[in-house]
This record gives C-alpha cells, sequence and structure tokens, in this order.
C-alpha cells in the first residue's frame, strides 16, 4: 500500500459528461501529481500541485483541470468527455517541492474512466 | 519531439535467471532517471533510481546501470522470482527545475516458473 488514495475506483460515463476524481496524498507529503495511463499513449503526466498551488504543468487539456486543498487532497475534473479521454488515471504524492529533481513518487491505485 | 522509449515490449525470463530491461532515451539534459515497476491492477510502484553523475546503481537485487554516452538505461533484475511479473516503465525527469518525470512505454516481464 503506497499511502495514496484514489476515489472511485471506476467511473463509466458518457460522451459530453463531468467527472471528479478524487485522490489523497501520502501522509504529511505536500505534492500531489496527476498522470493519465492509456493503451496508445502510455503514462502521460498531466499537472503537479504543491501546497495548493500549481507547479508544473504537462500534457493536460483544456477541458480538463485540477485543484489541491488545504487539507491537501486533489481533484481532477474532466469535462466533456470524449470516448479517448477512457483511462486509466493515477495520482501519485511525494514529500518535496517538485522544484528539484531526486523526488520519489507514490502512486495510488488509479481511477479507470470509461466513457460510452 | 524528444521521448523515452524501451527497446523491448515483452521479455519472457525463467525463473532463477537474471533480467535485463533497457530503455533508451533522448534528452541529454535529463539528471534524474527512474525505473518503477506495475502490477496488474496497481500504481506504478518505484524500485530504484539513479543521478546522471552516476553510472551504476544497486539495490536489492536490482541494479540500474546509466550509459550517458549512448543515452541508455538499463534494470537487472537477479535471480528473477515469478513476484517480479510485471510492466517496468524507465522515467526520466526532463525538466532540471521540476519533477516531471516522462515515462516509457514499458516492458512487460513474465517470469515462467
Amino acid at each position: 500500500d503506497s499511502g495514496v488514495t484514489q476515489t472511485p475506483k471506476h467511473l463509466i460515463t458518457a460522451t459530453g459528461q463531468r467527472v471528479t476524481l478524487r485522490c489523497s496524498p501520502r501522509s504529511g507529503d505536500l505534492s500531489v501529481y496527476w498522470y493519465q495511463q492509456s493503451l496508445d499513449q502510455g503514462l502521460q503526466f498531466l499537472i503537479q500541485y504543491y501546497n495548493g498551488e500549481e507547479r508544473a504543468k504537462g500534457n493536460i487539456l483544456e477541458r480538463f483541470s485540477a485543484q489541491q486543498f488545504p487539507d491537501l487532497h486533489s481533484e481532477l475534473n474532466l469535462s466533456s468527455l470524449e470516448l479517448g479521454d477512457s483511462a486509466l488515471y493515477f495520482c501519485a504524492s511525494s514529500s518535496g517541492t517538485g522544484w528539484t529533481t531526486n523526488e520519489k513518487l507514490f502512486f495510488g491505485s488509479g481511477t479507470q474512466l470509461s466513457v460510452l | 519531439g524528444e521521448s523515452v522509449g524501451l527497446h523491448l515490449p515483452t521479455l519472457s525470463v525463467q525463473e532463477g535467471d537474471n533480467s535485463i530491461i533497457n530503455c533508451a532515451y533522448s534528452n541529454s539534459a535529463s539528471d534524474y532517471f527512474i525505473w518503477y515497476k506495475q502490477e496488474s491492477g496497481k500504481g506504478p510502484q518505484f524500485i530504484i533510481d539513479i543521478r546522471s553523475n552516476m553510472d551504476k546503481r544497486q539495490g536489492q537485487r536490482v541494479t540500474v546501470l546509466l550509459n550517458k554516452t549512448v543515452k541508455h538505461l538499463s534494470l537487472q533484475i537477479a535471480a528473477t522470482q515469478p513476484g517480479d511479473s510485471a510492466v517496468y516503465f524507465c522515467a526520466e525527469n526532463i525538466e532540471p527545475n521540476n519533477n516531471d518525470m516522462r515515462f516509457g512505454a514499458g516492458t512487460r516481464l513474465t517470469v515462467k516458473p
């Protein structure tokens, strides 16, 4: 068990809908990362937050947004969903700030999103 | 664009043998690399890391080798066990000032009893 909790484990929805994925980082970790894993794109970095502030942005679509709350949990919001958004979405946390390298990421078990 | 890639998508080994999983990276500025293991239904799990100022690092039954000349990373698993069966990803930190790790496509390791 990595200590990172993601809910829900599975999510089935329809095109055009909006969903929210939730992540609770390991106790004490201030950085939260979101990754998307699909069969054709592999594991893609989406966005990182540190202590409530956006720290780095990767291949995140404009239809997607995220935030980190004062209690450090994070939510990833996916809107106007398309079939191609079906993927496994992982949250990871680390104890670092994200400004330095050598920060090990601890991943949750992921949320499997299926857009029908 | 620059990316991390793997030479072999699948690898099958006999229990007890040593395994070698390879990874090519193209960004010469990457200064930090990690190997992750992902078992079915789970998130990636950290195995071992190495900084660019090193060429070898050893852990428990695992060794990572970094060859910056040819931009090649490898993961060696000694005495491979059935529990080692998983998908293995290499990841590189492409931006020195943030933790944006870019992952390779992954190699599926299957250990035959």
